[in-house]
Order: C-alpha cells, then sequence, then structure tokens
C-alpha cells in the first residue's frame, strides 16, 4: 500500500525557516518524480515544487523561487521542502503527491499525504 | 504560465443528475489534463488523467473528454458521496497550474 506521511509543519515567523519532509513507502520512490502542492486556509490548489525520480531536475512556482528547495534522499525514501524567508502568504497546508515517471507530462498526482499545516504569523 | 479556467466555480444537483464542469486551457496542453476530487479535510483524489482515462478504483461513472485546450468531466449520475469540490489541473509544462475549483452542492 502507498502511503505518504508529512512532518516538520508547525507555526514560524515570518522571514524565518521550516523543512518539511515526506516519508514514502509502498511503491519504488526513485522511480517517480514527486511534488509538493499547497492549499491556504478556503483557498484552491497550488502546484510548489517538482523533483524527477533521481532528484536531478527541480522545479519551482514563481512565488516561491528562491526561497524554497525541494530535494529528495532515495536511500530513505523521503522528500523534503526546505523553505526559507516565509512570508504570511505562505500559510498553507503542504502536501506531498506521487507523480509519474517525469515531473510534467500525461500523468496525474495519483496519492497524496495527508499535508501538513504551516503558519507563518508573528 | 498556462492559465486554467474551470466553469462553473459552483453548482448544485440531484442524486440521479447528470453534471459537467469544464475546463479551459490558456494554450494547447495536448491531453496532460487531470481531474481530482476533495472533500473537506481531506487530500485531493486523483479522479481522470490523461484527459479521458479513469484512474484504477474510480466509479465509472465518472468520464472526462477533450483535448487541446477544453476539457469536460462528466460524472453520468450524482451520488450521494460525489458532493464535493473538483479541481482541473495541468501537468504539461511546469508551473503546473489547477483551475479554481467547482463545488458541487446538492440541490
Amino acid at each position: 500500500e502507498v502511503q505518504l506521511l508529512e512532518s516538520g509543519g508547525g507555526l514560524v515567523q515570518p522571514g524565518g525557516s521550516l523543512r518539511l519532509s515526506c516519508a514514502a513507502s509502498g511503491f519504488t520512490f526513485s522511480s517517480y518524480a514527486m511534488s509538493w502542492v499547497r492549499q491556504a486556509p478556503g483557498k484552491g490548489l497550488e502546484w510548489v515544487s517538482g523533483i524527477t525520480g533521481s532528484g536531478g531536475n527541480t522545479y519551482y512556482a514563481d512565488s516561491v523561487k528562491g526561497r524554497f528547495t525541494i530535494s529528495r534522499d532515495n536511500s530513505k525514501n523521503t522528500l523534503y521542502l526546505q523553505m526559507n524567508s516565509l512570508r504570511a502568504e505562505d500559510t498553507a497546508v503542504f502536501h506531498c503527491a506521487k507523480g509519474g515517471p517525469t515531473v510534467f507530462g500525461a500523468f496525474g498526482f495519483d496519492y497524496w499525504g495527508q499535508g501538513a499545516l504551516v503558519t507563518v504569523s508573528s | 504560465d498556462i492559465q486554467m479556467t474551470q466553469s462553473p466555480s459552483s453548482l448544485s444537483a440531484s442524486v440521479g443528475d447528470r453534471v459537467t464542469i469544464t475546463c479551459r486551457a490558456s494554450r494547447s496542453i495536448r491531453s496532460s489534463l487531470n481531474w481530482y476530487q476533495q472533500k473537506p479535510g481531506k487530500a485531493p483524489k486523483l479522479l481522470i488523467y490523461a484527459a479521458s482515462s479513469l484512474q484504477s478504483g474510480v466509479p465509472s461513472r465518472y468520464s472526462g473528454s477533450g483535448s487541446g485546450t477544453d476539457f469536460t468531466l462528466t460524472i453520468s449520475s450524482l451520488q450521494p458521496e460525489d458532493f464535493a469540490t473538483y479541481f482541473c489541473q495541468q501537468s504539461y509544462s511546469t508551473p503546473q497550474t489547477f483551475g479554481q475549483g467547482t463545488r458541487v452542492e446538492i440541490k
């Protein structure tokens, strides 16, 4: 059974940093692209970042480029999102999501974690 | 960035109704269009990928069609468990983008 379990969310002050983790199980982690998708309270879905299976290529939304870094450790089956210079508008539930063999293409996100709440507030 | 526009933003329907939601991309995304269902407090669930392929385990009353810029999600006979919010998503290029969502409510 595929499982994705996020951790690392919490309350942080504006300008602060936080690192999210997503522990994956039930599939060959290194064979699939992974993404982070966030949802602000009461709002829609926003793709944040994606990474290829090998970790060699990364992609970001303009809203987080230069502040967030996605990475993965295939030996630990774990996806990460390092978030720096956090702003109030980054407040959201962050989901990790399993994609296809590439970051883009005719694939959807077939498995999602339940999400980690990140609150940026003073 | 490719903009995704869903319509309607909300609709009211009865059990047994046929429901259609549309999604339009600001430029061609070929068939790289996915549909999700989300219920309050839950993660989204993939229903349709590649515009018209039914995800494993999803009831056959769900179907998708379209290519290029115009896409449709159809629920042939609405069931009580289908009341939720539906999102389209283009996975043709990064940044991947979602539609704003369509809330399906009970009439």
